[in-house]
């Protein structure tokens, strides 16, 4: 079946610094690709999106591209601020029926 | 525009107790989710409904799990009898279609005891 593999964390990072958290994933297909993101005592929210080879999903400074060939969906930013602390969820939907598969979340604590 | 709804926020049972929680998704979304988020884990999805049809519950424990969505609106998922490895956070998401973005409720805390 589907699976997503996030790079371990817990991440801590200083103010300014640069980000990336790598997201492999494995699907039938072509899914769409997904970053989501957990702020402190808030629900999860859509980070940004990919869904083909190629794409490059961004939003408030973060960025991925859907790497097919590497089956990879890395979220960067270059420079990250306290207000980026948060848990960040890789994510994919299948083109069968949509089916949602998570991966298990890297925390990102960024230190000023 | 409201978002998605749950109740409650949190729960304490005893195992062998049953349990219930409802979803009141975005209005017009055809699509709804529910997941089970275990501690230090990603949403795992466990049943999803197009209108009211059940597109996937492949990961849907029947023995003790059930849910419906009546008239393709609000939803409700039931435990029954819950068990100590239920304790989870259970998110209910919609989206307007089965393949766009999802938004998320803030989720219900159960605890089983």
């Amino acid at each position: 079946g589907d699976s997503v593999t996030q790079m371990e964390g817990p991440v801590t990072l200083s103010e300014e610094a640069f980000l990336t958290i790598n997201c492999t994933y494995t699907a039938t297909g072509y899914p769409s690709l997904f970053w989501y993101v957990q702020y402190p005592g808030e629900g999860l929210q859509l980070l940004l999106k990919a869904t083909k080879a190629d794409d490059k999903g961004s939003n408030k400074g973060f960025e991925a591209t859907y790497r097919k060939e590497t089956t990879s969906f890395h979220l960067e930013k270059g420079s990250v601020q306290v207000s980026d602390s948060a848990v960040y969820f890789c994510a994919l939907k299948s083109t069968n029926a949509g089916k949602s598969t998570f991966g298990d979340g890297t925390t990102l604590t960024v230190k000023p | 525009e409201a978002g998605v709804a749950q109740s409650p926020r949190y729960k304490i049972i005893e195992k062998r107790q049953s349990v219930a929680f409802w979803c009141n998704p975005i209005s017009g979304h055809a699509t709804l989710y529910w997941y089970q988020q275990i501690l230090g884990q990603g949403p795992k999805l466990l049943i999803q409904f197009q209108n009211n049809g059940v597109v996937d519950d492949s990961q849907l424990p029947k023995d003790r799990f059930s849910a419906e969505r009546l008239k393709g609106v609000d939803s409700t998922l039931k435990i029954q009898p819950a068990k100590l490895e239920d304790s989870a956070v259970y998110l209910c998401a919609s989206s307007s279609t089965g393949y766009g973005e999802q938004y998320f409720g803030p989720g219900t805390r159960l605890t089983v005891t």
